[in-house]
């Protein structure tokens, strides 16, 4: 069964850099046509997509954000990871990593990392 | 980027009751469209996927309808594990997420 699972830094400073890592396991970040993303959560708020690793390395991010995010993956290790720069108190949220495919939706989910901006 | 628009946000209902929600596309997506559920302090869980396809192991009250710009989730009768926030997830163009819709009891 696969297993996605979140981890990093819970406070992060403002204007520093927020990094996470998902570790995949029962299964291979390599495997053919799934694609591997991020989504956060702000407290009480909705979901957003941040971006997205193909397993042919592509990586796809939100226009927003664009400018801001770095995901990249180990393949050798089963991980792929999230870097947002320039961080704020407006990136304080739950983030998530999940597995996707073109023609599927986000399914399964990590359980989430609560990651803090703040001094 | 294509948006996601759901209506209503809040519902207020009680157990049996029958429960519609909305989710209106800001282009085409086809039938390219998720619904999740998602309880306090947990990761969303997926329900119905490619507009009308019924996730497995997910209670056959559950329904999804629709296609182009235009679909809804249905609740057929409303049971306690039930209440929750509901979000709609288009993947035709990228992945864009609904402002959620958060069925309480009444």
């Amino acid at each position: 069964q696969l297993q996605l699972q979140e981890s990093g830094p819970g406070l992060v400073r403002p204007s520093e850099t927020l990094s996470l890592t998902c570790s995949v396991s029962g299964g291979s970040i390599s495997t053919k046509g799934f694609y591997w993303g991020w989504v956060r959560q702000p407290p009480g708020k909705g979901l957003e997509w941040i971006g997205t690793i193909h397993f042919t390395g592509t990586t796809y991010f939100k226009l927003s954000l664009d400018s801001r995010v770095t995901i990249s993956a180990d393949t050798s290790k089963s991980q792929f990871f999230l870097k947002l720069s320039s961080v704020t108190a407006a990136d304080t949220a739950v983030y998530y990593c999940a597995r996707h495919a073109a023609t599927l939706p986000f399914d399964p989910w990590g359980q989430g990392t609560l990651v803090t901006v703040s001094s | 980027d294509i948006q996601m628009t759901q209506s209503p946000s809040n519902v207020s209902a009680s157990v049996g009751d029958r429960v519609t929600i909305t989710c209106r596309a800001s282009q085409n997506i086809n039938y390219w469209l998720a619904w999740y559920q998602q309880k306090p302090g947990e990761a969303p869980k997926l329900l119905i996927y490619k507009a009308s396809s019924l996730e497995s192991g997910v209670p056959s009250r559950f329904s999804g309808s629709g296609s182009g710009t235009e679909f809804t989730l249905t609740i057929s009768s409303l049971q306690p594990d039930d209440f929750a926030t509901y979000y709609c997830q288009q993947y035709n163009n990228y992945w864009t997420f609904g402002q959620g819709t958060k069925v309480e009891i009444k």
